[in-house]
């Protein structure tokens, strides 16, 4: 089945601790994005990567890493630094068309931080 | 980004056609309308999008208006199992990947 990944669906941290979200994606999409989602809230872009090796800040970056190591793997590490990391996390992707620019993108199942 | 106002909620009785609108009045030439749906705790669905023209596929159809300063997303015959959060999002790109800006979306109940 082609699709995107994400796992786990919940996550339990101690605060202060670090961790790591998975997103794999087997669509072979050129572009990765992170967003979260707080409740009753809409989306907001944490990172994005086009291309393997190289990514770029959202609007919400602080206190987040990324990697783009391979095409079909971009996780996000929550680190200590983020304030408030308890949040629904979603990943997505996307092709480019052949003109260059990046096209509809396609969301993971998402996964549910808790730090207690 | 263009900023997108929807209504907060709606109801459409099941079988009916449920039209869920949406302003767009600063979107510029480039930029694209999108429609997604998120229902509780899952990944947005993407539905379908469109530049200018109306558009049509299996699961709803979208009708821009000539100005291009709002759009229609209709779904035909509604189910239960459309019963989401639908976000109308204007984008182009950002130094060449695709920004989705997220509002509040519209809450749509289908009712038995």
């Amino acid at each position: 089945d082609g699709g995107i990944t994400q796992s786990p669906k919940y996550l339990f941290r101690k605060e202060g601790q670090n961790v790591t979200l998975s997103c794999e994606q087997n669509l072979n999409h050129d572009a990765m994005y992170w967003y979260r989602q707080d409740p009753g809230q809409g989306l907001r872009l944490i990172y994005y990567s086009q291309i393997v090796n190289d990514f770029q800040k959202g609007d919400i970056a602080e206190g987040y890493s990324v990697s783009r190591e391979k095409k079909e793997s971009f996780p996000l590490t929550v680190t200590s630094a983020q304030k408030n990391p308890t949040a629904f996390y979603l990943c997505a992707s996307s092709p480019r068309t052949s003109g260059g620019r990046t096209d509809t993108q396609y969301f993971g199942p998402g996964t549910r931080l808790t730090v207690l | 980004d263009a900023k997108t106002t929807q209504p907060p909620s709606m109801d459409c009785a099941e079988g009916r056609a449920a039209n869920l609108p949406c302003n767009h009045s600063t979107i510029s030439g480039n930029e694209y309308v999108y429609w997604y749906r998120q229902i509780h705790s899952q990944g947005p669905q993407y539905i379908i999008h469109g530049l200018k023209n109306n558009e049509t596929n299996e699961m709803a159809s979208l009708i821009i208006t000539e100005d291009r300063k709002s759009s229609t997303l209709i779904l035909p015959h509604a189910t239960l199992r459309d019963t989401a959060v639908y976000y109308c999002i204007v984008t182009g790109t950002t130094t060449g990947a695709q920004k989705l800006v997220f509002g509040q979306g519209t809450r749509l109940t289908i009712n038995p």
